[in-house]
């Protein structure tokens, strides 16, 4: 029973679509955080929202990528125009104490 | 220099032996330390925090912090092959103000019977 639901679990697409990435936070949580985790590495931080306002994006976060939080509970991902490097699992994160629960994530695979 | 290393392993004990992982960040003034436990195709799910010098044990668990050094250590005693799993190092950097978890690469760990 996961804090964190994620939407959809996996998804495929052809490389130059976009997709949208769906995070619902089970109770209400100030701060929420996108991360990103590749085959072999650890998650990296994407960006992070204190309710509303996003506060700070990794420079990983390249201009084809937008993330909003607009009534500060959930928190949508976008990337737009897709590439195989997109490919990767994002997770959703929201603060347990001073660490991380994690959802179930997002698999991303382009195609 | 990444901001927090590990050895990606895999690291393999018998069951019943004592797991030592081990994990070094580059930011001095960081103060809060975490272990993650994430098994095949699951999220990380957070098994220990530490924030002093010393040791912090959580059942089979402990969890060393030395920031003189710069690393922080799990032990994981009494090995079983369900703590098969690559383990997280994270560290919260003191620099920007902002709360941000960075986390290594992980290492592998390998339980056998």
């Amino acid at each position: 029973d996961t804090g964190v639901s994620q939407d959809p679990r996996h998804k495929i697409t052809k490389r130059g679509q976009n997709v949208t990435f769906r995070c619902d936070p089970i109770s209400e949580h100030n701060r929420l955080y996108w991360y990103r985790q590749t085959l072999g590495q650890g998650p990296e931080f994407l960006t992070y929202f204190q309710n509303e306002a996003q506060l700070e994006k990794s420079r990983l976060l390249s201009d084809r990528f937008s993330a909003e939080r607009p009534k500060g509970s959930f928190s949508t991902l976008e990337i737009q125009r897709t590439e195989q490097g997109d490919s990767a699992m994002y997770l959703c994160a929201t603060p347990i104490g001073d660490g991380m629960f994690f959802g179930s994530g997002t698999q991303l695979s382009v195609l | 220099q990444k901001e927090v290393e590990q050895n990606s392993g895999p690291l393999s004990v018998p069951e019943g032996a004592i797991a030592s992982l081990n994990c070094t960040y580059s930011d001095r003034g960081s103060q809060s330390f975490f272990w993650y436990r994430q098994y095949s195709g699951k999220s990380p799910e957070l098994i220990m925090s530490i924030y002093s010098n010393g040791d912090k044990e959580d059942g089979r668990f402990t969890a060393q912090l030395n920031k003189a050094s710069q690393y922080v250590s799990l032990l994981i005693r009494d090995s079983q092959p369900s703590d098969s799993a690559t383990y997280l190092c994270a560290v919260v950097p003191a620099s920007g103000g902002s709360y941000i978890p960075t986390f290594g690469r992980g290492t592998s760990l390998i339980v056998h019977p």
